[in-house]
């Protein structure tokens, strides 16, 4: 069974803070992909990364940046938080194929409060 | 643009009632189609998916979906909804494309009525 782990379930920060998301999967997976969920406004992407040092802006990429060493684990970095970075952060995974026919495996999610 | 549409935000149904969960997606061609559930205080689970063939599909948890191509619509269906279903459900679309982009609704979360 996959299994994608998420370093920290809740963060507390402060304005300005650089903050570091960790995410490791398990299963081989070539894509990761990190999104930000908001009440009301359901999963937006921020950034995906196919390979090894490799990465796509998302939706909403302004803000973040990610990291991608290693194929298992995916970095999400806040340069500066700011309190409009409060959310629920959920990595996935997902192996390669025709197009997006693979679904996508999630972690448990990281509830970053920024204050 | 592509987008996927969940018209209810909330819905509340007894338990052991039937249950349906809409979604309508825009897309210029047959997208792949996907339900994922999220429990509270956890990631998304899939429930099932849709890529071509038979427009009914079944997944986990007695969770089926039909995709009806005429009205862009590949909504959810229950016969006997339980109370550990109650949940938020998003209804994705993946494109044949490439890009591993795939859109999510807003979601629909469920309340079960004992």
């Amino acid at each position: 069974d996959v299994k994608v782990t998420q370093s920290s379930r809740y963060l507390v920060k402060r304005t300005g803070e650089k903050v570091f998301l960790e995410c490791v999967q398990d299963m081989d997976h070539e894509n990761m992909f990190w999104y930000r969920q908001d009440p009301g406004l359901g999963l937006r992407l921020i950034y995906f990364s196919y390979d090894v040092k490799m990465k796509e802006k998302g939706d909403i990429p302004e803000g973040y940046s990610v990291s991608r060493e290693k194929k298992e684990r995916f970095s999400l970095i806040l340069e500066s938080a700011s309190t409009n970075q409060t959310s629920m952060y959920l990595c996935a995974s997902s192996s390669s194929g025709a197009g997006d026919n693979s679904p996508l495996h999630f972690g448990n999610g990281t509830r970053l409060t920024v204050t | 643009a592509q987008s996927v549409t969940q018209p209810d935000i909330h819905i509340t149904v007894s338990e052991g009632a039937s249950l349906e969960l809409r979604c309508n997606y825009s897309y210029g061609a047959t997208p792949y189609l996907f339900w994922y559930v999220q429990s509270p205080g956890q990631g998304l689970q899939l429930l099932l998916k849709y890529f071509s063939g038979d427009t009914l599909v079944q997944g986990i948890k007695g969770f089926e979906a039909e995709f009806k191509r005429s009205q862009s619509s590949f909504n959810l269906r229950k016969p006997s909804v339980h109370w550990s279903d109650a949940a938020e459900y998003f209804c994705a679309v993946g494109t044949p494309s490439g890009t591993y982009k795939y859109i999510f609704g807003t979601g629909t979360r469920l309340k079960v009525l004992a």
